[in-house]
């Protein structure tokens, strides 16, 4: 079946640090790959996607490239805000017809001044 | 345009009793999902639906149902609530099927069951 193993948190940093969080998956057929972000007391929000092996995904200075070789989707971002504080989910789709997902069991990161 | 909108925000239930989280999406969207959120355990879907009087299960769906009979509602019911589904209940939509399609969520029901 489907997984996604993600680093565990917290991951703690200070302002203006670099960001990585690791992910990889197993999937039986060629899967799409998600980051969702989850703001405190609110519900996840799509961070940014890729569909095919290379291709990288972007949004708020965020990036991650879909590794097919190494099964993985980084999540980095450059330079961390305090309002990047949330729970980070890595997930991936590969069912042709339905868009149902699977997760990872998210990170927290928490970034200080 | 509110999105996708969750009732009730909370809610505590004993052992036994029944009840029903309503979900609604005003995008005219096709797709609706149930997710359960836990501790170290990421979401887990329970039941979804592909279209206005279809449901279908998810990875989890013991001890839930749920109806689709208006477009843009889906109700999940418990019948008789077990301490084991404490957890926060996510809905969330999509306009289509396959992963060009961005799912939405809404912002979560914290059920207690004592």
């Amino acid at each position: 079946g489907n997984s996604v193993t993600q680093m565990e948190g917290p991951v703690t940093l200070s302002e203006e640090a670099f960001l990585t969080i690791n992910c990889t998956y197993t999937a039986t057929g060629y899967p799409s790959l998600f980051w969702y972000v989850q703001y405190p007391g609110e519900g996840l929000q799509l961070l940014l996607k890729a569909t095919k092996a290379d291709d990288k995904g972007s949004n708020k200075g965020f990036e991650a490239t879909y590794r097919k070789e190494t099964t993985s989707f980084h999540l980095e971002k450059g330079s961390v805000q305090v309002s990047d504080s949330a729970v980070y989910f890595c997930a991936l789709s590969d069912l042709p017809g339905y868009s149902t997902l699977t997760f990872g069991k998210g990170t927290m990161l928490l970034v200080s001044p | 345009n509110a999105g996708v909108t969750q009732t009730p925000k909370f809610r505590v239930l004993k052992t036994g009793q029944s009840m029903t989280l309503l979900c609604a999406q005003d995008m005219n969207h096709e797709y609706m999902y149930w997710y359960r959120q836990d501790p170290g355990m990421g979401l887990r879907l329970i039941h979804y639906s592909v279209g206005e009087g279809t449901t279908a299960k998810g990875e989890v769906p013991d001890g839930y149902n749920v109806s689709r009979l208006k477009k843009q509602n889906f109700l999940l019911g418990l019948e008789s609530a077990a301490p084991s589904q404490t957890s926060v209940y996510f809905c969330a939509s999509s306009y289509g099927g396959g992963p060009s399609y961005e799912q939405y969520f809404g912002p979560g029901t914290r059920l207690t069951v004592t």
